[in-house]
């Protein structure tokens, strides 16, 4: 049975930072890439981050190019995202979900985690 | 705003039939990109209900159904269940962006 469970978040200040974490498990986690998809309050899902399989290639939404950076342990099927320079627009429950389909462009998610809250306030 | 377009909210009697559209343009499906679509329960896991325009994982009841149209897909919803009252999500891939992409989604409310 696939499982993705995340951890790491909670409340942190305007321009903190976090480290998210997703351990995966029930699958082969080095043949597959991994994404972070997250919910602000009241809005809808928002695609925030992808990485390919062997960590080699990674993709950002304009909204967090720059402060935030995906990363993964194939060794411990673990996925991370350091989330920098958190802003109150960040705020949001993050998910991580386990990619399928070819090519690149027609990914989609077909496993979920619970998610985790990231509150960035004062 | 949403690069993928759907409608806030669409509601029906049990046993009624409900469609949701996802209208998009010449970057995303247009662009050949495939849409899939997601039911998502407030604060649970969202769940895939179709993947590649009309596929269904296993376990997906076949009363969800996926269908495109030119820059448009649309899925489907036959004999509306109390269980189906969720939100509703369309997402494909947007060259423009060069990023993955979500409709604002849909609610559905069993009435």
């Amino acid at each position: 049975e696939v499982q993705l469970v995340e951890s790491g978040g909670g409340l942190v200040q305007p321009g903190g930072s976090l480290r998210l974490s997703c351990a995966a498990s029930g699958f082969t986690f080095s043949s597959y890439a991994m994404t972070w998809v997250r919910q602000a309050p009241g809005k809808g899902l928002e695609w925030v981050s992808t990485i390919h399989n062997g960590g080699g290639g990674s993709f950002y939404a304009d909204s967090v190019k720059g402060r935030f950076t995906i990363s993964r342990d194939n060794s411990k099927n673990m996925l991370y995202l350091q989330t920098d320079s958190l802003r109150a627009e960040d705020t949001a429950v993050y998910y991580c979900a386990k990619n399928y389909g070819m090519p690149t462009s027609n990914y989609y998610f077909d496993y979920w985690g619970q998610g985790t809250l990231v509150t960035v306030s004062s | 705003q949403s690069v993928l377009t759907q409608p806030p909210s669409v509601s029906g009697a049990p046993g009624q039939n409900v469609t949701i559209s996802c209208t998009g343009n010449s970057s995303n499906i247009g662009a050949g990109s495939a849409v899939h679509w997601y039911q998502h329960l407030p604060g649970t896991a969202p769940k895939l209900l179709i993947f590649g325009y009309t596929n269904r994982p296993s376990g997906v009841p076949d009363r969800f159904s996926g269908s495109k149209s030119g820059t448009s897909a649309s899925l489907a919803i036959t004999g509306l269940q109390a269980e189906d009252e969720a939100d509703y999500y369309c997402q494909s891939y947007d060259s423009g962006l060069s990023g993955w992409v979500f409709g604002g989604g849909t609610k559905v409310t069993v009435l």
